[in-house]
């Protein structure tokens, strides 16, 4: 069984660029989850999804963060313009039956 | 926010050791989970515990819950270097919600 996968692993930006991200979660997984994790800290929910359905958007930064997850599989990130505190580890997760997540291996963004 | 609080921040032990962890939270839970973080790596799931459990083993891994003091332990025995990593407790509020919230994390250091 495939497991979570994201893209790009890394990336780095100039400031007020645009930067996309890509997951595509484990098969049949309904719920998505993107983190956010800065150095030494833990994961910090960004946006959940059921479905097609953003289900908790209430921590993404509305003004320069945008998400969509059509058709209920994968799911792409969007910041715009980047700023300097956007340097960070994106992590994609879905959710299988007993509650566990799955993590993808993260985007690691550096904004210059 | 983050919900988890672990403890201590940070663990060196010898190889062969055994490595405890502690994670105390605030609110009442359905389940609480551990995961492992490798260097640059995604999270991987290690052990769930639901609330009306009092404690829980996986192999090396043994994980205590305590509501009535909102905490929760990780023990590893028989420590190998391989365990070298971040350990993150996650907290599931239960019901629809499908929400986990992390743990700023225990960097466990085993010394070979």
């Amino acid at each position: 069984e495939a497991g979570v996968v994201q893209s790009p692993r890394y990336k780095i930006i100039e400031k007020k660029q645009p930067v996309a991200f890509w997951c595509n979660p484990i098969s049949g997984h309904n719920t998505l989850y993107w983190y956010r994790q800065n150095l030494g800290q833990g994961p910090e929910l960004l946006i959940r999804y059921e479905n097609e359905e953003a289900v908790d958007d209430s921590q993404l930064p509305k003004d320069r963060f945008s998400a969509e997850r059509l058709k209920g599989v994968d799911s792409t990130l969007k910041i715009q313009p980047a700023e300097l505190g956007d340097s960070a580890v994106y992590l994609c997760a879905s959710r299988g039956n007993t509650g566990e997540l799955f993590f993808g291996e993260g985007s690691r963004l550096t904004v210059l | 926010s983050q919900q988890g609080e672990e403890d201590p921040q940070a663990l060196s032990i010898q190889e062969g050791e055994n490595a405890t962890m502690n994670c105390s939270y605030k609110t009442s839970i359905n389940n609480l989970q551990w995961y492992r973080q490798n260097s640059g790596r995604g999270l991987v799931h290690l052990i769930l515990i639901r609330s009306n459990e009092r404690e829980k083993h996986s192999g090396r891994l043994r994980v205590t819950l305590d509501t009535s003091k909102k905490s929760s332990s990780l023990l590893i025995t028989a420590s190998r270097a391989a365990d070298t990593a971040s350990y993150f407790c996650a907290t599931d509020g239960g019901g629809s919600n499908y929400k986990l919230t992390f743990g700023k994390g225990t960097l466990l250091t085993v010394n070979p």
